[in-house]
């Protein structure tokens, strides 16, 4: 079954401690990989996305993400974080074909805190 | 980039009336857009595609004569939440993909709809 696990439900830490957000994934195929950030109320922001080539993804906001076919994972970083950061991220993955990407697959989130 | 409105953001309704959500792609043209429905500290689930000009597909399990979908226009996509119940009370959100530009596969976001059903 294809399936997006983000093991964390809810992560704290201080402002200007680097970030790791968990995504495992379960897919067919090789998958289109998101990551996205909702803050309370809002709707989501793409932070990145992996399609294909260098696994290594830059985003916006500092954040980067790996993709790791051997361990169906997709690690959200990010050196240092702000105290703008707290908010919700979202892991999805998506079919690998031309078209619409509307039948994403979410993962239920991480919550992320950030002391001062 | 491309920007997905949604509106209202917020509305609250009496139970058994019908409420209806638009949602807009402002700088592009979307022959698709999708609704999503939210639950609190819950992930985001596909009710529907909604296909301009013809009839949207629903996912399994959600009510097409509850969730009336309508994409009238390549910009506009409404969601008609008929006799609604507190049950129906949730988060709803939609999406479009910019398939004309470097975008394409890249869905954008509305900011959402919070129903609340008294």
């Amino acid at each position: 079954a294809q399936s997006v696990t983000q093991p964390d439900i809810h992560i704290t830490v201080s402002e200007g401690a680097s970030l790791e957000l968990r995504c495992n994934y379960s897919y067919g195929a090789t998958p289109y990989l998101f990551w996205y950030v909702q803050s309370p109320g809002q709707g989501l922001q793409l932070l990145l996305k992996y399609f294909s080539g260098d696994t290594l993804v830059q985003g916006i906001k500092g954040f980067e993400a790996e993709f790791k076919r051997s361990q169906s994972s997709f690690n959200l970083r990010k050196p240092s974080v702000h105290w703008s950061d707290a908010a919700e991220y979202f892991c999805a993955v998506g079919p690998n074909y031309g078209g619409s990407q509307g039948n994403l697959i979410f993962g239920k989130g991480t919550k992320l805190s950030v002391k001062p | 980039g491309a920007v997905v409105s949604q509106h209202p953001s917020r509305v609250i309704c009496k139970s058994g009336t019908s409420v209806k959500i638009e949602c807009r792609s402002l700088d592009f043209q979307a022959t698709t857009m999708f609704w999503y429905r939210q639950f609190p500290k819950q992930s985001l689930m596909l009710m529907a595609t909604s296909n301009e000009g013809s009839k949207a597909t629903y996912e399994q399990g959600v009510e097409k004569d509850k969730f009336l979908i309508n994409h009238a226009s390549l910009t506009l996509s409404t969601l008609t939440v008929t006799s609604a119940h507190p049950e129906d009370s949730s988060f709803y959100i939609c999406s479009a993909a910019d398939q004309g530009g470097s975008g394409a596969n890249v869905l954008t976001f509305g900011a959402g709809s919070r129903l609340t059903v008294l």
